[in-house]
């Protein structure tokens, strides 16, 4: 079956340092990724996708990679601060699976002063 | 602004009891889904539905019923046959289209609590 996986270890930076997070899946890869921040009681809230055919976006100081050999994507926060505190949530949708999305467990991010 | 309102927040239930949450979006979004998250797991696929007068069971749909009569509303439904209700419910929507990058809107949530 297809699998979704992200690190359950909250991950804990110091303010300024880069951040990144990992999303591994199997079998098949997603026609899309993206990456979703969810904070504490409220909903996911979308920030960056790539396409299969993608190996790299970046929107201001966020940066999603894509490597379909190590059926890997990774996010990275460049200059986190600590309102980047939050949990992150990678999502896939498969060529051919419809509009469907199936999401991680998501990783949690504390930034510290 | 647009947006999907999700109601009540906060909701308790006695077993054997069905609840109704409600989502609203204004989107003018033609899909809408219900997901439930519980804790150290991810959002697991309740209920989806692309078009009005027309939904499909996602991964978790024992105990659950949702209708589609308005494009901007899609409630959901748990029953009493819903074996362990408690959790944190999440509506969302997309442009929609069986192709394309599919980006969720969420509204806020709903817990609901079984006492």
């Amino acid at each position: 079956s297809q699998k979704i996986e992200q690190n359950s270890e909250a991950l804990n930076i110091q303010e300024g340092k880069t951040a990144t997070l990992t999303c591994n899946y199997t079998n098949y890869s997603p026609a899309y990724l993206q990456w979703y921040r969810q904070d504490p009681g409220r909903g996911p809230v979308f920030l960056l996708l790539i396409r299969e055919n993608e190996k790299e976006k970046r929107k201001e100081r966020l940066k999603v990679t894509f490597d379909t050999t190590l059926k890997q994507s990774l996010f990275h926060i460049t200059a986190s601060q600590p309102a980047d505190s939050a949990t992150y949530l990678c999502a896939r949708i498969l060529t051919g699976g419809g509009n469907k999305l199936t999401f991680g467990t998501g990783t949690q991010l504390k930034v510290e002063l | 602004d647009g947006g999907i309102t999700q109601s009540p927040k906060y909701l308790f239930r006695k077993e054997g009891q069905n609840v109704t949450l409600s989502c609203e979006q204004n989107l003018n979004h033609d899909a809408m889904y219900w997901y439930r998250q519980d804790p150290g797991q991810g959002l697991r696929l309740i209920y989806y539905s692309q078009i009005v007068n027309d939904f499909q069971k996602g991964d978790i749909a024992e105990g659950y019923s949702v209708s589609r009569e308005k494009k901007e509303s899609f409630p959901l439904t748990v029953t009493s046959a819903q074996k362990n209700p408690t959790a944190f419910y999440l509506c969302a929507s997309s442009i929609g289209g069986i192709s394309g990058a599919n980006v969720l809107t969420f509204g806020a949530g709903s817990r609901l609590t079984v006492l």
